[in-house]
């Protein structure tokens, strides 16, 4: 156990449907990342929040947004989702922005749109 | 843009012998920091050794070490005594100093053949 938790590990859904997928970081950790996987691809940064707060926005779409709690949970918003969009979601956390010392990653979220 | 590339998609190791997986940034940084991150068939990214573009001496974790020729731009990772446990898909991440995303590269599938 990693001490990130994502929920839910698998999530299938249809076209044009809505999802949310939660990550609590580690405890002490500050910093959340949100990174999509494609299948049998590396990892793609999507958006990062520091204690509340946008930090640095990736190659997120704009169906796509996020957000991060006074609890420092953080909440990653898919709508209208497509095809394409089937992939395993990770979240990271780190204590301070930049992660010096590495992320520690969740187990992922495992999203299939059909 | 910073790019991290692994030229190598496979690559296979007898059990107890020695593989070198490699890596290859592009970057006009001076201040950076370098990863080596294992996902196993579970899918966890596990953090196996980390390395700050400061410092001279290559990192080593038990049976994992690195090689980083800052010049060359070169960082690859090289696991001794390799174990059937050690496959897995490696990816080296490189993190700039000053932006807080983590850049993946597209992995080094390995296999370990008992």
């Amino acid at each position: 156990d990693s001490g990130v938790t994502q929920t839910p590990k698998h999530l299938i859904t249809a076209t044009g449907q809505r999802v949310t997928l939660r990550c609590s970081p580690r405890s002490g950790d500050l910093s959340v990342y949100w990174y999509q996987q494609s299948l049998d691809q590396g990892l793609q940064f999507l958006i990062q929040y520091y204690n509340g707060e946008e930090r640095a926005k990736g190659n997120i779409l704009e169906r796509f947004s996020a957000q991060q709690f006074p609890d420092l949970h953080s909440e990653l918003n898919l709508s209208s989702l497509e095809l394409g969009d089937s992939a395993l979601y990770f979240c990271a956390s780190s204590p301070l922005p930049g992660g010096n010392y590495g992320y520690t990653f969740g187990s992922g979220t495992r999203l299939t749109v059909v | 843009a910073q790019t991290v590339t692994q030229s190598q998609p496979e690559m296979s190791v007898q059990e107890a012998e020695t593989v070198t997986l490699s890596c290859t940034y592009d970057t006009s940084e001076s201040d950076y920091y370098l990863f080596w991150y294992k996902q196993p068939p579970s899918r966890q990214m596990i953090l196996v050794i980390r390395q700050e573009a400061y410092k001279q001496q290559n990192a080593t974790e038990n049976r994992f070490s690195v090689n980083f020729q800052k010049a060359a731009k070169s960082f690859s990772l090289k696991i001794s005594d390799s174990q059937l446990g050690d496959a897995a898909m490696y990816f080296c991440a490189y993190r700039s100093g000053r932006k807080h995303d983590m850049r993946f590269g597209a992995g080094t599938r390995l296999t370990v053949k008992p």
